[in-house]
């Protein structure tokens, strides 16, 4: 099984709707992130948790929430959804081992706004 | 403040030849490097991480890079392609700190032709 899932992989919603992708990752690790990848622009921060208590705002985090339900789930909510939010979303985890942690991806998911 | 560019956002290589993709980094304290691969509808895999050891870093498939502190590079090279390289290539840069989150360069696509 995937250390690190990502539910739904793909989905199509219209303007104004609030959807929520999930993540969670048997990792074991404290550290858990939120990107969005659009073409030519790699990838972005939306947001980051270091712990279960701790949520902080990437790069881009306008338009966008998140949840960290357990040290496992890492939940990012588009309150009203637009469409220039279709995109890849990556969800990653990473635990401190010297220098800047290594982050471990999940599979991604693919999100259409009409 | 950290940065990463990469210099090339597409690299054509034949089958058996080598494999450069560029990279160049900034940032206000000591660095940590990473490249990342991404295949084609998949996750981003870790290819090779740089802290403050060797210079020149040996990573997965045969690839590797080396660290140019003078030069601010982090270039990577493979000695001979194969078509299973043909994805996308991410040079990352985070500080050497335990609190530290990543930056993205916009990536680099190498197509390799038989």
């Amino acid at each position: 099984d995937a250390d690190v899932t990502q539910t739904p992989r793909n989905r199509i919603t219209k303007t104004g709707k609030r959807i929520m992708l999930e993540c969670s990752q048997t990792k074991g690790h404290d550290r858990m992130y939120w990107y969005r990848q659009d073409p030519g622009l790699g990838l972005r921060l939306i947001y980051y948790s270091f712990d279960v208590k701790d949520i902080n705002k990437g790069e881009i985090s306008d338009g966008y929430s998140v949840s960290r339900q357990a040290q496992a789930k890492f939940s990012l909510s588009l309150e009203s959804a637009i469409p220039n939010q279709t995109a890849l979303y990556f969800c990653a985890t990473s635990v401190p081992t010297g220098g800047a942690d290594t982050q471990y991806f999940g599979p991604g998911t693919r999100l259409t706004v009409l | 403040a950290q940065s990463v560019t990469q210099l090339d956002s597409h690299v054509s290589v034949s089958e058996g030849t080598p494999v450069l993709l560029r990279c160049n980094y900034s940032s206000s304290y000591s660095p940590s490097l990473f490249w990342y691969v991404q295949h084609p509808n998949k996750g981003l895999q870790l290819l090779l991480k740089y802290t403050s050891a060797a210079t020149l870093v040996k990573g997965i498939n045969g690839f590797e890079a080396e660290f140019k502190k003078s030069e601010t590079s982090f270039h990577l090279t493979k000695p001979s392609a194969h078509m299973s390289d043909a994805a996308e290539y991410f040079c990352v840069v985070g500080m050497n700190s335990g609190y530290s989150t990543l930056t993205f360069g916009k990536g680099t696509m190498l197509l390799v032709s038989p």
